[in-house]
C-alpha cells in the first residue's frame, strides 16, 4: 500500500499564483522528501525535511512537516509555466530506507 | 557527473521473451533502487541494494523478476518470461548513502510487452 498520498490529485493555476500540495503518510519517519517529475522524465529531488524540522525553504519552495498529523505541505510561490509537472512526496517507514512514493499531484501552470 | 544512466530507453518485446534492463548508478553512491511506474499503480519500489547487497526485495512482483548488482557501478533487472502486464516505465535511482540523502533518478526504461 502507498506510504504517502498527495492531494489534490490535480491542480491548475495561473502563472504568478501560489500552489500548495499536501502529503499524508502512515508511519513514523526519519525524513520526508519532495520530488518533481516532468512528463517522460525521471524524478528530480526538490527538498528534504527531517522529522525534527517543522519548516524548510529553498528558493520559491516552502515545505512544512507536522509529524503529529503525519502530513506535509509543499508551497510553490510565484509559479511559472515551467513548474508544470507532477509532484511526489516520499517517505521511508521509520528505521528503514525503503523510500515509498505517494500518488502525486499533477500541477498545471497556465501562462 | 553523468547522472544515473539507464538502458535501453525504450524496449518493445513479445510476451514470453526475456527482458534485461540496465542501470549505472552515480559513482560513489552506495544505495540503488529499482522502481516501476504505471498509471494504475503509481511508483512502486521493487527492490533496493546497499553496498551491492539486496536489502529489501519485497516489492518484486513475482519470481519472474530478478535483480542483481554484481558491482558498485552496475545493476540489472531481468524479467523472464515477460507478460503484457509488465508494461511500465522502470526507473533506477541511486543515493550516496542510506539515510538522509536524496535519490537521483535515471530517465527510465519504457517497457512495452505485446
Amino acid at each position: 500500500s502507498q506510504q504517502g498520498e498527495e492531494d489534490p490529485q490535480a491542480l491548475s493555476i495561473q502563472e504568478g499564483e501560489n500552489a500548495t500540495m499536501n502529503c499524508s503518510y502512515k508511519t513514523s519517519i526519519n525524513n520526508l522528501q519532495w520530488y518533481r517529475q516532468n512528463s517522460g522524465r525521471g524524478l528530480v529531488h526538490l527538498i528534504l525535511i527531517r522529522s525534527n524540522e517543522r519548516e524548510k525553504h529553498s528558493g520559491r519552495l516552502r515545505v512544512t512537516l507536522d509529524t503529529s498529523k503525519k502530513s506535509s505541505s509543499l508551497l510553490i510561490t510565484a509559479s511559472r509555466a515551467a513548474d508544470t509537472a507532477s509532484y511526489f512526496c516520499a517517505t521511508a517507514p521509520g528505521g528503514t530506507y525503503k523510500y515509498i512514493f505517494g500518488t502525486g499531484t499533477r500541477l498545471k501552470v497556465l501562462a | 557527473d553523468a547522472g544515473v544512466i539507464q538502458s535501453p530507453r525504450h524496449e518493445v518485446t513479445e510476451m514470453g521473451q526475456e527482458v534485461t534492463l540496465r542501470c549505472k548508478p552515480i559513482s560513489g553512491h552506495n544505495s540503488l533502487f529499482w522502481y516501476r511506474q504505471t498509471m494504475m499503480r503509481g511508483l512502486e519500489l521493487l527492490i533496493y541494494f546497499n553496498n551491492n547487497v539486496p536489502i529489501d526485495d519485497s516489492g518484486m512482483p513475482e519470481d519472474r523478476f530478478s535483480a542483481k548488482m554484481p558491482n558498485a557501478s552496475f545493476s540489472t533487472l531481468k524479467i523472464q518470461p515477460s507478460e503484457p502486464r509488465d508494461s511500465a516505465v522502470y526507473f533506477c535511482a541511486s543515493s550516496p548513502r542510506q539515510g538522509d540523502s536524496p535519490l537521483h533518478f535515471g530517465n527510465g526504461t519504457r517497457l512495452t510487452v505485446t
